[in-house]
């Protein structure tokens, strides 16, 4: 167990939909990070967060959104979803924001989108 | 823009030692460098960093030479639980994204 969680495990909902993801970090750290992972693909880098602020952007769609709250969780925001939103939604946390940061993953978020 | 190379994948037999080497000729000089193992359907798991020469823990080895632009983890006797994904990871140079490589899929057999 990496401390990281995520709601809801599993989501199904159609085309046009939208959803969001929740992810509360590991006690104390104070970076969020948000991956996309499709079927049999490698982990696409979306947003990082720091300590409420956005850090940096990886290939996030501009239909997507996140947040990080005061309390330190953080909310990925998907809509108009299409067919191919359907993926693995990782949230990882660490505690530093360099180049020595250990990021540690949650259990995931699998989006099916009919 | 850090990029990492690995070997697609790789197929060992439990008890051997199993060598991932991984190619980041971009790393910058504050970056380390991090590998990820993954199981199907799960979250990335740490597994060491290091930043330059050798690193061992209770789990594998790590080592770096001086020009950094490589590493090779090292998987001591592995048995059929370590079948997974395997990823390098280093941090680009630009600012804060975190680019993960394709990984190296490592199957063990029987």
């Amino acid at each position: 167990d990496s401390g990281v969680t995520q709601t809801p495990k599993h989501l199904i909902t159609a085309t046009g939909q939208r959803v969001t993801l929740r992810c509360s970090p590991r006690s104390g750290d104070l970076s969020v990070y948000w991956y996309q992972q499709s079927l049999d693909q490698g982990l696409q880098f979306l947003i990082h967060y720091y300590n409420g602020e956005e850090r940096a952007k990886g290939n996030i769609l501009e239909r997507f959104s996140a947040q990080q709250f005061p309390d330190l969780h953080s909310e990925l925001n998907l809509s108009s979803l299409e067919l191919g939103d359907s993926a693995l939604y990782f949230c990882a946390s660490s505690a530093l924001t360099g180049g020595q940061d250990t990021q540690y993953f949650g259990p995931g978020t699998r989006l099916t989108v009919l | 823009l850090a990029k990492t190379t690995q070997p697609i994948s790789m197929d060992s037999y439990e008890g051997q030692e199993v060598n991932i080497t991984c190619s980041h000729n971009n790393i910058a000089t504050n970056d380390y460098i991090t590998w990820y193992q993954q199981f199907p359907s799960q979250g990335p798991r740490f597994i060491i960093q290091g930043y330059k020469t050798k690193v061992t823990n209770e789990v594998a080895s790590l080592f770096i030479p001086a020009d950094r632009k490589s590493s090779t983890l090292s998987l001591p006797r592995v048995s059929l639980s370590d079948t997974a994904v395997y990823y390098c990871l280093v941090r680009d140079t630009g600012g804060f994204k975190t680019i993960f490589g394709a990984g190296t899929r490592l199957f063990v057999k029987a």
